[in-house]
């Protein structure tokens, strides 16, 4: 059964820095794309990030894009997403989700969501 | 930029009824387009794939169809635990674009 156990959300100024990571099972993860997916409550679901299984091909949305930075460990099968000059606009549940092959994030498994709150 | 049009954005119908959910692209996607639903507080869970295919253990009452630019979602039969938010999402290798979902209450 594939799970990933995601963690690293909290609370942060506006300004700062978070590392979210998902840690991924049951899996073959160096053959899977990933994507990092967002929501504020409440509303539709948008595209954050994407990265091949082996990581040398990457996508952001412009919203996020010179402030984040999406990355795999395959040895440790965890995915990551680093957010530095985080804004209110950030705050949101991410989620990080598996594709079906190397360079399709198609999506077929989620984590669980962690909570982002960019705040003063 | 690929846009995906969802509509409508709620709908209200009764157990039993058929209930169908569009999505438009702005450009011809092929059939790279799924369906998700969304209960309140949970991840998105896969229902359909590739426009038309049923995932493995998703009941037969949900149905996709379409190619290019226009797809359709269908509830045959709509039951009391389909009360949910569905989304499409266009998917092009590692770039993604969400429909902007349609609430379905009972």
């Amino acid at each position: 059964e594939v799970q990933m156990l995601q963690s690293g959300g909290g609370f942060v100024q506006p300004g700062g820095s978070l590392r979210l990571a998902c840690a991924a099972s049951g899996l073959s993860f160096s053959t899977s794309a990933m994507a990092w997916v967002r929501q504020v409550p409440g509303q539709g679901l948008e595209w954050v990030s994407g990265i091949s299984g082996g990581g040398i091909n990457v996508y952001y949305a412009d919203s996020v894009k010179g402030r984040f930075t999406i990355s795999r460990d395959n040895s440790k099968n965890t995915l990551f997403l680093e957010m530095k000059s985080l804004r209110a606009d950030d705050t949101a549940i991410y989620f990080c989700a598996k594709g079906t092959t190397t360079v399709t994030a198609d999506l077929d498994s989620w984590g669980q969501g962690t909570l982002v709150t960019v705040s003063s | 930029d690929i846009q995906m049009t969802q509509s409508p954005s709620s709908l209200s119908a009764s157990v039993g009824d058929r209930v169908t959910i569009t999505c438009q692209a702005s450009q011809d996607v092929r059939d790279y387009l799924n369906w998700y639903q969304q209960k309140s507080g949970k991840a998105p869970n896969l229902l359909i794939y590739d426009a038309s295919n049923l995932k493995t253990g998703v009941p037969s009452r949900f149905s996709g169809s379409g190619s290019g630019t226009h797809f359709t979602f269908t509830i045959s039969s709509l039951q009391p635990e389909d009360a949910a938010t569905y989304y499409c999402l266009h998917y092009d290798n590692l770039v993604l674009t969400f429909g902007g979902g349609t609430k379905v209450e009972i």
